[in-house]
């Protein structure tokens, strides 16, 4: 079955720490692709980046940051320099192109202290 | 640049009452979906299509109906209201399955009293 975890409920950091958050997946699936979704407090779902299976790369842009690893299943976001502008429920997102859909993990509500 | 539009932002309805939230994109996208969003929670799936005239259950069907008659629109009807049904409401449409981007639309919010 396909799965994806977001473990942290809830984080809170101070304004200009780094801050990962954590996103499990499970698929038995060799060709798969890996999503993170930002849902800042004004509500509308806004995509952050979309990774395939095959691409092991780490991602940057700008202040984000990607960590893709196959051997745990583990595609980690973390904010560097964090800002209060992050703050935001980020979602984690699992698709198969085999599939009609996309799985969301639950989210992770992410509160940047000033 | 509209992409994902969806109408109202904000409904209340009284328990019982019907409605229709209606979802249009503009990109000629071929998929669309339907997700509620409870308070501080995640996403769950109503509805989705694969294209006019197909649509499919989601885990959370139960009090809905949706129609594709063309690949722009997708309306969510509610029938019956219930309080139960109080949440956020996201429409989405991407190009083809789970390999692809999801966009969304900002949301209608919905409140049955």
């Amino acid at each position: 079955a396909q799965k994806v975890t977001q473990a942290q409920t809830e984080i809170s950091v101070v304004e200009k720490e780094d801050v990962t958050l954590d996103c499990v997946y499970e698929t038995r699936d060799t060709t798969y692709y890996l999503f993170w979704y930002k849902q800042p407090p004004s509500g509308e779902l806004v995509f952050l980046i979309r990774r395939n299976s095959f691409d092991e790369q780490n991602e940057i842009s700008g202040r984000y940051s990607w960590n893709f690893q196959k051997s745990t299943s583990s595609f980690n976001f973390t904010i560097t320099a964090s800002q209060v502008v992050d703050s935001a429920v980020y979602f984690c997102a699992l698709g198969m192109n085999r599939d009609d859909k996309i799985i969301f993990g639950k989210g992770t509500r992410l509160h940047i202290l000033p | 640049n509209a992409g994902v539009t969806q109408t109202p932002k904000f409904r209340i309805l009284k328990i019982g009452q019907s409605m229709t939230l209606q979802c249009t994109q503009d990109m000629n996208h071929n998929y669309m979906y339907w997700y509620r969003q409870d308070p501080g929670m995640g996403l769950k799936l109503i509805y989705y299509s694969v294209g006019a005239g197909i649509t499919d259950k989601g885990e959370v069907p139960n009090g809905y109906n949706v129609s594709r008659s063309t690949t722009e629109d997708f309306p969510l009807r509610l029938e019956l209201a219930a309080p139960s049904q109080t949440s956020v409401y996201f429409c989405a449409s991407s190009y083809g399955g789970g390999e692809n981007i999801q966009y969304f639309g900002a949301g209608t919010r919905l409140s049955v009293l």
